[in-house]
């Protein structure tokens, strides 16, 4: 079964770290590129980084600088490590499949999500 | 930066009736690159539709999209009651709109 199962959620303290984890099953990481999406309380959704390849990563305005996305093949799992987070930060964190060219590109396969709020 | 725009941003229908979401792009984009998703409360997004018209895996065909350049629409021929959710419009794998709302009349 095609599956993406997100863990590292958790309460976190304003300008404190977290490391997400993004668990594929039924395909590949490096086959696919692989996109973090967050949703705040209430709000939309927001793509904020994009793993196209190991040479070219996408990050948002709004965590570029403080957010970083790996994938780790042998685990055939992707990461977000999240630093000097803020009231802001605080959000569902989804990880998606990009379907690729096929797709246009889209948001095929979602993870359930994992939750990340700051909270002093 | 490219801007989706979507309205309503709450469409009211009874189930049976018809329903029209837009989407407009603040730039011209491929028809290829427009993509449509549906979230209901506690879930994550499923993608509806790529490529502007073709409907993903199990998805049914009352939905149908259309469109080209910058103006994009979803239509959902006859509402079911599982339908109501919030649907987002998303282009190239990046910029998401900001959402519709399909509720109950």
């Amino acid at each position: 079964e095609v599956q993406l199962v997100e863990s590292g959620g958790g309460l976190v303290q304003p300008g404190g770290s977290l490391r997400l984890a993004c668990a594929a099953s039924g395909f590949t990481v490096n086959s696919n590129y692989m996109a973090w999406v967050r949703q705040a309380p209430g709000k939309g959704l927001e793509c904020i980084s994009v793993l196209y390849s190991d040479d070219l990563i996408y990050y948002a305005d709004s965590v570029k600088g403080r957010f970083t996305t790996s994938r780790d093949i042998s685990k055939n799992t992707v990461f977000l490590q999240m630093n000097s987070l803020g009231a802001g930060d605080t959000a569902v964190y989804y990880c998606a499949r990009g379907g690729g060219f096929n797709y246009g590109y889209a948001f095929d396969i979602w993870g359930q999500g994992t939750m990340v709020t700051l909270s002093s | 930066e490219i801007i989706l725009t979507q309205s309503p941003d709450t469409l009211s229908v009874s189930p049976g009736e018809r329903a029209a979401l837009s989407c407009r792009v603040s730039q011209h984009i491929p028809s290829s690159y427009l993509a449509w998703y549906q979230q209901k409360p506690g879930q994550a997004p499923r993608l509806l539709i790529y490529g502007t018209s073709t409907r993903a895996t199990g998805i049914p065909d009352r939905f149908s999209g259309s469109g080209s350049g910058t103006d994009f629409s979803l239509t959902i021929s006859r509402v079911e009651p599982e339908d109501f959710a919030v649907y987002y419009c998303q282009q190239y794998g990046s910029t998401f709109g900001q959402g519709t709302r399909l509720e109950i009349k």
